[in-house]
C-alpha cells in the first residue's frame, strides 16, 4: 500500500486565488512529520512546511499553511494568494520515526502538477 | 549555506555503458539517498547510506550500485546502462535521525537528467 497519495496529477488556479493540493497519507506509527516539497522546472526541490503528528496547530510559512486532519490521515497544502510563480510540481512525503534506525527516509507521493495562470 | 552538489546536469549515454553519477554534500550528513524522478511515478528511492561504507536498497535498486567511501559523497552507479534508466536522478542528504529529529528535511541536488540511447 502506498504511504502518501496524491490525488490530483494536476491542478490549475488562476493568480491571486487560493488553492488546496491533497494529500494523504498511511501509517501506523504514532510519531512521524510530514513535508511538502516544491520542485519548479528547473528541478531543484524546495522544502515548504513541515507538520508533525504531535503538532496541535497547523503549521504556516508564509502563504503556505498546512491544512492538518488527523483523524483522517490527511495533510493537504494550501496555497494563499497565488502567484505565477507558483507554478511547479509539488510533492508530499512523509517520515517516521523508526525506532530500529537512525535514517528517516522520507517516503514521497506521485506529485500535483500546479499550474497558475494570470 | 547547505549545499548539494551533482556531478552534472545533464548526460547522455549509450546503452551498454558503464554511468557513475556523482554527489557531495558539505553538511557533514550522515545519511544520503538516491532517488529516481520519473513522470507521475514521484520519486522513488534507490540507494541509501546511513554511514561510509554502508549502504541499503531501497524500493527499486535493480540494475543499480553505490558507493560510500568518504562521508561527503555518495556514488550512483549504472552497471550496464539501459534505455528504462533514462530517468531524473535526485541525491539528498540529510543528519542522523535523532528523537526528537522527525523535523529534519532532506536536502536536494540539482538533479541529473541521465539519457540512455
Amino acid at each position: 500500500a502506498q504511504k502518501i497519495t496524491q490525488t490530483q496529477p494536476g491542478m490549475f488556479v488562476q493568480e491571486k486565488e487560493a488553492v488546496t493540493l491533497d494529500c494523504t497519507y498511511d501509517t501506523s506509527d504514532p510519531s512521524y512529520g510530514l513535508f511538502w516539497y516544491k520542485q519548479p522546472s528547473s528541478g531543484e526541490m524546495i522544502f515548504l512546511i513541515y507538520q508533525g503528528s504531535y503538532d496541535q496547530q497547523n503549521a504556516t510559512e508564509g502563504r503556505y499553511s498546512l491544512n492538518f486532519q488527523k483523524a483522517r490521515k490527511s495533510a493537504n497544502l494550501v496555497i494563499s494568494a497565488s502567484q505565477l510563480g507558483d507554478s511547479a510540481m509539488y510533492f508530499c512525503a512523509m517520515r517516521e520515526l523508526d525506532r530500529g534506525s537512525t535514517l528517516g527516509r522520507l517516503y514521497f507521493g506521485r506529485g500535483t502538477q500546479l499550474t497558475v495562470w494570470p | 549555506d547547505v549545499k548539494v552538489t551533482q556531478s552534472s546536469r545533464y548526460l547522455v549515454k549509450r546503452t551498454g555503458e558503464k554511468v557513475f553519477l556523482e554527489c557531495v554534500q558539505d553538511m557533514d550528513h550522515e545519511n544520503m539517498f538516491w532517488y529516481r524522478q520519473d513522470p507521475g511515478l514521484g520519486l522513488r528511492l534507490i540507494y541509501f547510506s546511513y554511514d561510509v561504507k554502508m549502504k541499503e536498497k531501497g524500493d527499486i535498486p535493480e540494475g543499480y550500485s553505490v558507493s560510500r567511501e568518504k562521508k561527503e559523497r555518495f556514488s550512483l552507479i549504472l552497471e550496464s546502462a539501459s534505455t528504462n534508466q533514462t530517468s531524473m536522478y535526485l541525491c539528498a542528504s540529510s543528519p542522523r535521525l535523532q528523537r526528537e529529529g522527525l523535523h529534519y528535511e532532506q536536502y536536494f541536488g540539482p538533479g541529473t537528467r541521465l539519457t540512455v540511447t
